[in-house]
């Protein structure tokens, strides 16, 4: 099947920093990606869907001026955490797909985020 | 809006026994059903997908899960569970919103199963 990879896979850092977190599509075109975070044993929020070579859309609450995703490329977003705080610590998972009529999507492994 | 539903946070089974882990579901038209696992600090991994066609879907690791139109479930299902089968399961539905497809995740089930 597809891969997805994540990195880092997991990053600490000081409050008020910013992380870049990349998301890669490693065999397959990715036209759309996803980005969740996840919150210990909770479901999956989605925070954007971003399309390479326009701008993301991002769910309702969630900052896009915190929380910045390029997708400059078919097989490359990444998110960024601008300003980190430790309320930002979290599980964020990206995921793939190879085009809109595309069902199936393919997750990363996932980026443990600790803010100190 | 469609979702969809898991009724169970926690789902306990002994080894080698059946196991279901439940899933119900509300959309307009036909909808576009989904299982995927993970496995702890883990992405998830797709397990079934149900668009058209045969209403018993069978997917990796011998999962199956039945479509039930009539009572809109997607039920996941496995006639022996293995200790390793123990992960976060969670039933997706996929919306159309904005113009594009958008997954819509349940809030997964907790499946242990015991030696």
């Amino acid at each position: 099947g597809a891969v997805v990879s994540q990195h880092p896979s997991r990053v600490i850092c000081k409050s008020g920093t910013s992380v870049k977190i990349e998301c890669r599509s490693l065999d397959f075109q990715a036209t759309t990606m996803f980005w969740y975070r996840q919150f210990p044993k909770k479901s999956l929020m989605l925070m954007a869907t971003s399309n390479e070579g326009s701008k993301a859309t991002y769910e309702q609450g969630v900052e896009k001026d915190k929380f910045l995703i390029n997708h400059a490329s078919l097989t490359l977003s990444t998110l960024t955490v601008t300003s980190a705080h430790p309320e930002d610590s979290s599980f964020y998972i990206c995921s793939a797909r190879a085009g809109e009529e595309q069902e199936t999507q393919y997750f990363g492994p996932g980026t443990r985020l600790l803010v100190l | 809006a469609q979702s969809v539903a898991q009724p169970e946070d926690q789902v306990n089974v002994a080894e080698g026994n059946p196991l279901t882990v439940k899933c119900t579901y509300s959309v307009s038209g036909n909808p576009y059903l989904f299982w995927y696992v993970q496995y702890p600090n883990r992405g998830l991994q797709f397990l079934l997908k149900y668009i058209t066609g045969d209403n018993l879907v069978k997917g990796s690791y011998g999962f199956e899960a039945e479509f039930n139109k009539s009572q809109t479930s997607f039920h996941l299902k496995k006639p022996s569970a293995l200790v390793s089968d123990s992960a976060l399961y969670f039933c997706a539905v996929r919306e159309r919103r904005g113009g594009s497809y958008i997954p819509t995740f349940g809030r997964g089930t907790s499946l242990i199963v015991h030696p």
